[in-house]
Formats: C-alpha cells, sequence, structure tokens
C-alpha cells in the first residue's frame, strides 16, 4: 500500500526558507521511472505543480518558481525533501506530496508519467512574521 | 504553459442525475489527461488517467472520454458521496498544469 505523509514547520517568517520532508512507505524510491514530487494548493483552492524528482534522480521544477526550489531524496530512507527559499505570503497553502507512477518508453526507457496516483495527507504552512 | 479551463465551475443536482464536467486544454494533449476528487480538508484523489482509464478503486459510474482537446468527466447515477471538488489536470507537457476546478453540490 503506497502512502506519502508531509512534515515540517507550519508556521515561517517571510524571507525564510521552507523544508519540507516527505516519507513514504510501499514503494522504494529507487523503483524504476516512480517519481515522487510537491503540489501546493492554495486557500482559494487552485492546485500547483512544484517540483518532481524521478528513480534515476532526474528533477524538474515549475519554471516559475525554479530559483526557489530544491527537491533531493534519500532512497535508503525513503524520504524526498523541498525546499523553497525566500518565502512570502503568496506562499501560503497546503502542500502535498505525491507519487507518480511510471511508464515505459521504447526510447528513453521508465519515465515517470506526471499524473498523481497517490497524494499524502498535506501539510498547511502559513507564512507570517 | 498549456491553460487549462474547467466548466461549470460550479453545480448542484440530485443523487441519481447523470452529471458531466468539461475541461478544455488550450493546446492539444492527446490523451494526456488526469481527473481528480477532493472532499474539504481531504488531499484530491485520483479517479481516471490517460482521459478515460478508471483507476483502481473508483467506482465505474466514473467515466471520461476526449475530443479534440475537450475532456468530459461523466457521474452516472449520482451518489451522495460524489460530492466534492473535481480537478482536471494535463501531463503531456512540462509544466504539468491543473483546471481551476469544478464544486459539485448535491441537492
Amino acid at each position: 500500500q503506497v502512502t506519502l505523509k508531509e512534515s515540517g514547520p507550519t508556521l515561517v517568517k517571510p524571507t525564510q526558507t521552507l523544508t519540507l520532508t516527505c516519507t513514504v512507505s510501499g514503494f522504494s524510491l529507487g523503483s524504476s521511472g516512480v517519481g515522487v514530487g510537491w503540489i501546493r494548493q492554495s486557500p482559494g483552492k487552485a492546485l500547483e505543480w512544484l517540483a518532481l524528482i524521478s528513480s534515476n534522480d532526474d528533477k524538474l521544477y515549475s519554471p516559475s518558481l525554479k530559483s526557489r526550489l530544491t527537491i533531493s531524496k534519500d532512497t535508503s530512507k525513503g524520504q524526498v525533501v523541498l525546499t523553497l527559499t525566500d518565502m512570502g505570503p503568496v506562499d501560503t497553502g497546503t502542500y502535498y506530496c505525491v507519487h507518480s507512477p511510471s511508464y515505459y518508453h521504447s526510447v528513453t526507457g521508465y519515465r515517470p508519467t506526471y499524473y498523481f496516483d497517490f497524494w499524502g495527507q498535506g501539510t498547511l504552512v502559513t507564512v507570517s512574521s | 504553459d498549456i491553460q487549462m479551463t474547467q466548466s461549470p465551475s460550479s453545480l448542484s443536482a440530485f443523487v441519481g442525475d447523470r452529471v458531466t464536467i468539461t475541461c478544455r486544454a488550450s493546446q492539444g494533449i492527446n490523451n494526456y489527461l488526469a481527473w481528480y476528487q477532493q472532499k474539504p480538508g481531504k488531499a484530491p484523489k485520483s479517479l481516471i488517467y490517460a482521459a478515460s482509464s478508471l483507476q483502481t478503486g473508483v467506482p465505474s459510474r466514473f467515466s471520461g472520454s476526449y475530443s479534440g482537446t475537450d475532456f468530459t468527466l461523466t457521474i452516472n447515477s449520482l451518489q451522495p458521496e460524489d460530492f466534492g471538488i473535481y480537478f482536471c489536470q494535463q501531463y503531456k507537457t512540462y509544466p504539468v498544469t491543473f483546471g481551476p476546478g469544478t464544486t459539485l453540490d448535491i441537492k
């Protein structure tokens, strides 16, 4: 059974760096083509994809946030870490860790599909001084 | 970025009704379209991927289809537990993008 659980601070101050950890179970971060990513949801309900890391350590970031985001993983611990620098009030929202299943491409091999079949429960982060 | 729009933004329906929600992509995405359901205070739940493939465990009253850049989520025989917000997502092109959501209430 695939599960993902987010952990991290619930309150951060403006200009601080947010660090969130996703602990996964039921699959390995090294499984061919699997991806784990982050999506956030503003209080107004819009969903925004942030970043994804694949089993072979390929990383993709939202173009609008790329300069502020870093994603990494520790396969042995089953953890994916996201950092977002220079937090501001617009970054307030619920942050979800998500699992992206893999597919096989004849040229590139196993890759994440970039749709999300399992989601963590989410963690609400508020930016306020 | 590919823009995703949804219509209607909200709707109310009776138990037993057939409900249709539409999602439109700003450019072609083939069938790289997923649907999610979100209930208040909960994470979104995957319903459909590849435009029409039902996620494991999702009731068969949910179905998806598409024509060109127009995608449809249909709920046959609406049940009380089907209330919530429905989102579409394209995963054809980086960055993946979501629709704004359709809120479904049960009358």
